[in-house]
C-alpha cells in the first residue's frame, strides 16, 4: 500500500544529543514537509522540500536540519541547539509542488520525541 | 505564524446531532483545506475548497467558504462517536507554497 512511514514512533533523547527522525514515502510525491505539533498549538512548519536536493526553511527551522537526497526520503535531525525539542513531529507529502498552490497533504503517523 | 483560527476550541455534542466548526483567516488564499486528527495519530485530509468555490459536499461533510469575510465552516451532519477527533483548517496563501494550519477544534461526540 502507498503511504508515508515515519520512524521511530516514540523516541527518548538526553539533552545535548542529536536525533534523526525518518520519513519515507512511496507515493511518488514531489513535495515533502516536516511539521511540529505541541499541545494546543496546532501544526507549525519546520522545513519543506519541493524537489530532490533542495529544501526551504519553514517558520521554526532553528535547531533542526534536513536533507533530500532521494525523492522518497526526507529525514529530520533535531540538533542539540533546539532548546525545547519535546513534541510530536509529523511528516507529510503532496503531489503538486507548484509555485502558487499547495494540494492535499498526506501525513505519516508521527514521531513523539521526549527529551529527558 | 498562524493563519487560520478555528472556533470553537472544543465542542461536545450527542450522537446524531450536527457539529459546526468555523475557521477564520487573514490573507487572500488559493484554497482552504480541512483535516481530521485522531488522538496521537497523523492528520487525514477531509476536503479542499478553492477560493472560487462557495460550498462543497463530501458524504456527511459540508464546507462553505466566504472569501469576503475570510471564513469557512465545516458541518458534520448526523454525527457518530467515531467522529470524535480534532479538526484543523489549513490555508494556502496566494503566492505561497506552504499550508498554514490553525490550532484546531476538538470535537467530542457522546454516544
Amino acid at each position: 500500500d502507498g503511504g508515508i512511514t515515519q520512524s521511530p514512533k516514540y523516541l527518548f533523547r538526553k539533552e545535548g544529543q542529536n536525533v534523526t527522525l525518518s520519513c519515507e514515502q512511496n507515493l511518488n510525491h514531489d513535495a515533502m514537509y516536516w511539521y511540529r505539533q505541541d499541545p494546543g498549538q496546532g501544526l507549525r512548519l519546520i522545513y519543506y522540500s519541493q524537489i530532490v536536493n533542495d529544501f526551504q526553511k519553514g517558520d521554526i527551522a532553528e535547531g533542526y536540519s534536513v536533507s533530500r537526497e532521494k525523492k522518497e526520503s526526507f529525514p529530520l535531525t533535531v540538533t542539540s541547539a533546539q532548546k525545547n525539542p519535546t513534541a510530536f513531529y509529523l511528516c507529510a507529502s503532496s503531489l503538486y509542488a507548484g509555485m502558487s498552490s499547495t494540494g492535499e497533504l498526506f501525513f505519516g503517523e508521527g514521531s513523539r520525541l521526549t527529551v529527558l | 505564524s498562524q493563519q487560520g483560527e478555528e472556533d470553537p476550541q472544543a465542542l461536545s455534542i450527542q450522537e446524531g446531532e450536527n457539529a459546526t466548526m468555523n475557521c477564520s483567516y487573514k490573507t487572500s488564499i488559493n484554497n482552504l483545506q480541512w483535516y481530521r486528527q485522531n488522538s496521537g495519530r497523523g492528520l487525514v485530509h477531509l476536503i479542499l475548497i478553492r477560493s472560487n468555490e462557495r460550498e462543497k459536499h463530501s458524504g456527511r461533510l459540508r464546507v462553505t467558504l466566504d472569501t469576503s469575510k475570510k471564513s469557512s465552516s465545516l458541518l458534520i451532519t448526523a454525527s457518530r462517536a467515531a467522529d470524535t477527533a480534532s479538526y484543523f483548517c489549513a490555508t494556502d496563501r496566494s503566492g505561497s507554497e506552504k499550508l498554514v494550519f490553525g490550532k484546531g477544534t476538538k470535537l467530542t461526540v457522546n454516544p
